[in-house]
């Protein structure tokens, strides 16, 4: 079943300005991950947030964990157009073993406007 | 640079014939996974493996089997196309290490479309 859901489902910027999406799931986690993905590729890994972390960077990714209210941020900072992908969290849920697959959401389509 | 490659970018198969989507992956790792993708639906897991020989289902296993006689390959086999089979199909692999799942590495996927 769908856990993490992304919202908005579309986002459009001007490029150099800073986009931010967020994720909200329902049980309980090991980590939470980001993946992007082009038009007609497959998924990147971007970044992994373990349940006992609040905040990790990479780069101009910024990602924030709120394990309270299930719920964590992507904030991209100053974006380029090479920046336009969809955005998708994806859960490990705490009751799995380690092979029981991540539960994806249904994404943010990020449009960066030149 | 792990690599994940799936056999065909592009598939075009009719209604009732059995389809092999293959998938291979160049970097030892032990859990392999498949999923489709569908506007509004987001991914969907539908078999994975941790081992050679092993295979659990995912959320939608129906009218879908797989294989994983090698530990770099992971074929998707179905049964007999339906047109509700009309998808991107996306296999992905990690490393199993301890508790929680590692990141996965996807191929660039296979737009299947059952006639």
């Amino acid at each position: 079943s769908q856990q993490g859901e992304e919202d908005p489902q579309a986002l459009s910027i001007q490029e150099g300005e800073n986009a931010t999406m967020n994720c909200s799931y329902k049980t309980s986690i090991n980590n939470l991950q980001w993946y992007r993905q082009n038009s007609g590729r497959g998924l990147v890994h971007l970044i992994l947030i373990r349940s006992n972390e609040r905040e990790k960077h990479s780069g101009r990714l910024r990602v924030t964990l709120d394990t309270s209210k299930k719920s964590s941020s992507l904030l991209i900072t100053a974006s380029r157009a090479a920046d336009t992908a969809s955005y998708f969290c994806a859960t490990d849920p705490l009751s799995g073993g380690g092979a029981d697959g991540l539960t994806f959401g249904k994404g943010t389509h990020l449009i960066i406007q030149p | 640079d792990v690599k994940v490659t799936q056999s065909s970018r592009y598939l075009v198969k009719r209604t009732g014939e059995k389809v092999f989507l293959e998938c291979v992956q160049d970097m030892d790792h032990e859990n392999m996974f498949w999923y489709r993708q569908d506007p509004g639906l987001g991914l969907r897991l539908i078999y994975f493996s941790y081992d050679v020989k092993m295979k659990e289902k995912g959320d939608i296993p129906e009218g879908y089997s797989v294989s994983r006689e090698k530990k770099e390959r992971f074929s998707l086999i179905l049964e007999s196309a339906s047109t509700n089979q009309t998808s991107m199909y996306l296999c992905a692999s990690s490393f199993r290490l301890g508790v929680g799942n590692q990141p996965q590495h996807f191929g660039d996927g296979t737009r299947l479309s059952i006639l």
